[in-house]
């Protein structure tokens, strides 16, 4: 059963508008959320993370909300660029710290259209 | 440096053969792990090293046998291997902290066919 869950496997944007992509969760326990961004024949990179005591993290142009009684998070890109067109990973670990490793969702594949 | 590097890029192997997937880090991260990965599915943890000492391992198959020969380097052996094996092998490694977010570093990761 997964506990990370991305339901939209590809997102079409047209380029300068905002892009959200959405991911829920299932266990009660992550308390730190992360999201990834994959281009093709590249490793994930890390581009944002919020953990559970917040509900908002920004960088730039990119936002993360989390509704933590929904188990529910996004990611908003604003405005979209070319360049974000990319694999978004969802990922989640549930604890402060140490070495457990991460949850990952599916991925959501995000097209920018010119 | 900033890049978790990992060797080979591609890998077909038979199923009775012996091989190896190697990734080494230079960003002085302590912990380093193993993620396996099929098309159209997400990353699997499959090993983690912290301190150079296994300290999960996701009940991996024994044909899959990961060592970690210092703190930088992180290999995975493989043996007798099933073609359902094959998949994208990502390594990745982070720093072991008390609080906030895990942040893992990857590998663009080696690309394993078993024939």
């Amino acid at each position: 059963d997964q506990q990370v869950k991305q339901n939209s496997p590809s997102l079409s944007v047209q380029e300068g508008r905002i892009s959200i992509l959405n991911c829920d969760y299932t266990n009660s326990m992550f308390d730190y959320f992360l999201w990834y961004k994959k281009y093709p024949a590249e490793g994930p990179t890390f581009l944002i993370s919020i953990s559970s005591i917040k509900d908002k993290n920004e960088d730039g142009r990119f936002t993360v909300f989390l509704n933590k009684s929904a188990k529910h998070l996004s990611l908003h890109i604003v405005p979209s660029q070319p360049g974000d067109s990319a694999v978004y990973f969802c990922a989640a670990s549930d604890s402060g710290g140490g070495a457990d490793g991460l949850t990952f969702g599916k991925g959501t594949h995000l097209i920018i259209q010119p | 440096d900033t890049e978790v590097t990992q060797t080979p890029k591609h890998l077909v192997m038979g199923m009775t053969n012996k091989k190896s997937l190697k990734c080494e880090q230079h960003m002085g991260h302590r912990a380093m792990y193993w993620y396996k990965q099929k098309a159209k599915k997400p990353p699997e943890l499959m090993f983690v090293y912290s301190y150079e000492k296994l300290s999960i391992n996701e009940s991996v198959p024994s044909r899959f046998s990961p060592e970690c020969p210092n703190s930088s380097l992180l290999n995975l052996h493989l043996h007798a291997l099933q073609p359902e094996d094959s998949a994208l092998y990502l390594c990745a490694s982070s720093q072991v902290q008390l609080s906030g977010a895990n942040v893992l570093t990857f590998g663009a990761g080696s690309r394993l066919t078993v024939l």
